[in-house]
């Protein structure tokens, strides 16, 4: 069945330690998303990728880094610049060009240790 | 910049009646979508139903249905006969249509409603 792979569920940081959250699909869609979603909160936008090579910041792009180097697979790495990193982190894909018809993983739950 | 705002942060409905939550936003576009997603226990986003704004006729997906009302920018989520498994966080989502440029990727989310089926 096709679908979105977030993995781990669960991930712990120490402090000034980068980690990569890795988000996978085997959907053929061309368009990928990062969201972080805080307690009592919606979806905020991290990232997104349209296409492979290419990415743009979403509202709160300072403290993460993405890739896109195959269709596939958009990594999001939370770097030690993001003071405040826990939070839970969802993928999402679409076709291209169809934002309205988005599919979410299950996402991963980050804490600092 | 657009917003989206969900007055009732918590709901609770008994099973088989049925429950309202509400949601507006606010916008400059003309064209966009609209959407209401469940998120269960298990944080899975699910969609449960999508409006698009050019269509007058208001969306429904048997149980759920939504009062859309464009120059009120109102765009409420009825569920009818409240099942156990409906309890979640709902959230009321925008985004601009095809051609709005890049805010066109982006999802805005309001900060959810919690609704609870009592037994």
């Amino acid at each position: 069945d096709g679908g979105i792979t977030q993995s781990p569920k669960y991930l712990f940081r120490k402090e000034g330690q980068n980690v990569t959250l890795s988000c996978e699909q085997n959907l053929n869609h061309d368009a990928m998303y990062w969201y972080r979603q805080d307690p009592g909160q919606g979806l905020r936008l991290i990232y997104y990728s349209q296409i492979v090579n290419d990415f743009q910041k979403g509202d709160i792009a300072e403290g993460y880094s993405v890739s896109r180097e195959k269709k596939e697979s958009f990594p999001l790495t939370v770097t030690s610049a993001q003071k405040n990193p826990t939070a839970f982190y969802l993928c999402a894909s679409s076709q291209r060009g169809k934002p309205s018809k988005l599919l979410f993983g299950s996402g991963t739950q980050l804490s600092v240790l | 910049a657009q917003t989206v705002t969900q007055s009732q942060p918590e709901m609770s409905v008994q099973e088989a009646e049925t429950v309202t939550l509400s949601c507006t936003y606010d916008t400059s576009e003309n064209n966009y979508y609209l959407f209401w997603y469940k998120q269960p226990p298990s944080r899975q986003m699910i969609l449960v139903i999508r409006q698009e704004a050019y269509k007058q006729q208001n969306a429904t997906e048997n149980r759920f249905s939504v009062n859309f009302q464009k120059a009120a920018k109102s765009f409420s989520l009825k569920i009818s006969d409240s099942q156990l498994g409906d309890t979640a966080m709902y959230f009321c989502a925008f985004i601009p249509g095809r051609n709005s440029g890049a805010g066109s990727y982006q999802l805005t989310f309001g900060k959810g409603t919690k609704l609870s089926v009592i037994p």
